[in-house]
């Protein structure tokens, strides 16, 4: 079975700082990774996917991850914070076999931006 | 291009009346999935359809909870008799299937008070 664990239920940082939000993953085969950002009283928004190659991925609003494949994890960073990233985080993974669909999203994270 | 349609987005009703969620995918997407998001439970994959048909329901709570897609632009989740405990944001995504991972696009959601 395919799991996702986000092990900060908060994240706070001040605006203009760097930010990371951590997740790690666990699934057969190479897995396909996703972030997805929850903004009040609002649907999920991807943000960026991992699928193969460069371990970096680039993503909207300045947000990029990392992919670490021996330590299965799949951290999401920003350089510079700003009080308008401040949101919900969802990490989320599936196997990249043709037949299996169902992505599995982790717990969430909260980031707080503060002036 | 109108994203993931969802109606109502706010719903108060009575213990034991029952409860009709609806979804319009976005066009050309085959495949639709129903989450539930809970304050205690986060984001919960309640059942998904590829080409109008039901693939997994494993995450359907009980019989109280049916979810139907006649065609490929509508889905309906109903519950009945709904519950206090059902009170939760309902969220539709769709996606399109293809060689790589397609992110999924999620609805605004509808949020669901039982009273």
């Amino acid at each position: 079975a395919q799991s996702v664990a986000q092990p900060e239920d908060q994240v706070n940082v001040a605006e203009g700082n760097p930010l990371t939000v951590k997740c790690t993953y666990s699934v057969s085969g190479n897995p396909y990774l996703f972030w997805y950002v929850q903004y009040p009283n609002r649907g999920l928004q991807f943000l960026l996917k991992y699928i193969t190659g460069d371990n970096l991925v680039k993503g909207s609003y300045g947000f990029e991850a990392e992919f670490n494949k021996s330590q299965t994890s799949f951290h999401l960073k920003k350089p510079s914070a700003l009080v308008s990233d401040s949101a919900l985080y969802f990490c989320a993974v599936r196997p990249n076999t043709g037949t299996a669909s169902k992505l599995t999203f982790g717990t969430g994270t909260r980031l707080q931006v503060t002036l | 291009d109108a994203g993931v349609i969802q109606s109502p987005r706010h719903e108060v009703t009575e213990m034991g009346q029952e409860v009709t969620l609806r979804c319009k995918p976005i066009s050309g997407h085959d495949y639709l999935f129903w989450y539930r998001q809970t304050m205690m439970r986060g984001l919960e994959l309640l059942i998904y359809f590829n080409n109008n048909v039901p693939i997994d329901d494993s995450g359907m709570p009980e019989d109280r909870f049916s979810a139907k897609m006649p065609n490929a632009s509508f889905s309906t989740l109903k519950i009945q008799p709904s519950e206090p405990r059902d009170s939760a944001v309902y969220f539709c995504a769709s996606r399109r299937s293809g060689g790589e991972a397609g992110e999924l696009f999620f609805g605004e959601g509808s949020r669901l008070t039982v009273l």
